[in-house]
């Protein structure tokens, strides 16, 4: 089983509706990121969180590290947000990040 | 900062040939990662180093695969000889320590394709 997990793994919704992805983990952290990857870009921080809920823009992120899951949230989606986004968790004892395999959104017009 | 550099941004090469990536990371960050990403598997972690020493590289997936991070500003990715299997995006990533979460900033990635 992956230390990271994430759904759903594929998302289609359309435009202006709200959207929830989930990640779960199963190993104690420091620090938990979700990323954003645009179709053959790069990628990019969006958040770190290590207790309850951040916001930018349209985009929120919370976490519950009792239960060992975190959501992000887009309000009011739009086309610009299709991309992946990836959990992944800090672990401060290593220096790496665990990943999740990602969740590949489609927002359409 | 110009944040971390990968070249080349594209490679193609046929089977059988040598491969070598290069990594700047970020000035004054001494962590830094390689990692390679498929459709298939996401993104793995092949190895990182801590000060220019080589921490973990247990994702390299086997000899034909080697990196080096001779300086503080520079790390290569070689495989020798490369397969098809190989073709994947390779990034590579850099962080600073001491910052608490582990937040990192990735490279613009190679984009490798074997024939």
């Amino acid at each position: 089983k992956n230390e990271v997990e994430q759904s759903p793994q594929n998302l289609t919704a359309q435009e202006g509706e709200f959207i929830t992805i989930n990640c779960s983990y199963s190993v104690g952290i420091s620090a938990l990121h979700w990323l954003q990857q645009h179709p053959g870009g790069g990628i990019v921080s969006l958040f770190m969180l290590s207790s309850g809920k951040k916001k930018h823009g349209r985009l929120i992120a919370t976490i519950n590290i009792q239960e060992k899951h975190s959501s992000l949230h887009i309000t009011a989606s739009h086309p610009r947000d299709s991309a992946v986004y990836i959990c992944a968790v800090f672990r401060g004892s290593q220096g790496n990040l665990i990943f999740g395999k990602g969740t590949k959104l489609s927002v359409k017009p | 900062d110009a944040g971390v550099i990968q070249s080349p941004r594209h490679e193609v090469t046929e089977m059988g040939q040598e491969v070598t990536l290069r990594c700047k990371p970020i000035s004054g960050h001494d962590y830094l990662f390689w990692y390679r990403q498929t459709m298939m598997r996401g993104l793995e972690l092949l190895i990182y180093f801590n000060n220019n020493v080589p921490i973990d590289d247990s994702g390299m997936p086997e000899d034909r695969f080697s990196a080096k991070m001779p300086n503080a500003s520079f790390s290569t990715l070689k495989i020798q000889p490369s397969e098809p299997r190989d073709s994947a995006v390779y990034f590579c990533a850099s962080r600073k320590s001491g910052t608490g979460g582990g937040e990192q900033y990735f490279g613009p990635g190679t984009r490798l394709t074997v024939t």
